[in-house]
């Protein structure tokens, strides 16, 4: 699976779209691109996938470049209950590899 | 109550004892996995299961043992703890069908002593 780039952290002021970043520039041609985040001690908590096209759902979207090496969650109105780790993972097995993230901080 | 539960959520051992580390899902997903996850870094799998009596390694499988009988229950074992093995451990599961989502339970904090 390819691996993947993410900032340390990042914050956001409440009520701003947050903007999260991902380089992925090794990814092939069949590996999805998955979002989970993680609150404090949490169990990781899926957001939204992709393959190339962008996705929305009812948590976030989801922005693919068109050469695929790299991607953008974006959580339209942050609140602060969004503070979390937020992991980038792209894959095709079943090992999902998750890397260090980046923290969001939501502040009011 | 419907999800996926993890038992106990705490648990403190003493070194070379053997501790079991249980995850119980009441979707009937196919896939079970379990990760750890050490202070300030993302999560290792450390094995996975595609049905009952199917398991694999993940990226870490050196000192745990996995097995699954039945669907729902995938428990963990550490034959012989160490401190290394401190850490947090999610369980989780999905659907059949590699791109769905999993699922994660709330964690067990492990501490050996």
């Amino acid at each position: 699976d390819a691996k993947t780039t993410q900032p340390t952290s990042m914050d956001c002021a409440e009520g701003r779209a947050a903007n999260l970043p991902c380089n992925h520039s090794t990814i092939s041609g069949n590996e999805y691109v998955y979002w989970y985040r993680q609150i404090h001690s949490q169990g990781p908590q899926y957001i939204i996938h992709g393959l190339k096209n962008n996705e929305t759902n009812e948590m976030a979207s989801l922005i693919i470049t068109e050469d695929r090496k790299s991607s953008t969650l974006i959580l339209p109105h942050a609140t602060l209950r969004d503070t979390a780790v937020y992991y980038c993972i792209v894959r095709v097995s079943n090992d999902m590899r998750f890397g260090a993230g980046t923290r969001l901080t939501v502040k009011p | 109550d419907a999800g996926i539960t993890q038992s106990p959520r705490y648990k403190i051992t003493e070194t070379g004892r053997q501790v079991t580390l249980m995850c119980h899902q009441t979707w009937s997903h196919s896939y079970m996995f379990w990760y750890r996850q050490d202070l300030g870094h993302g999560l290792r799998l450390i094995y996975y299961s595609a049905a009952a009596d199917i398991t694999d390694k993940g990226e870490v499988p050196d000192g745990y043992v996995v097995s699954r009988s039945k669907t729902e229950n995938f428990p963990l074992t550490l034959e012989s703890a160490t401190r290394s093995q401190t850490s947090v451990y999610f369980c989780a599961s999905r659907e059949r069908g590699v791109y769905n989502e999993q699922f994660f339970g709330p964690g067990t904090r492990l501490t050996v002593l």
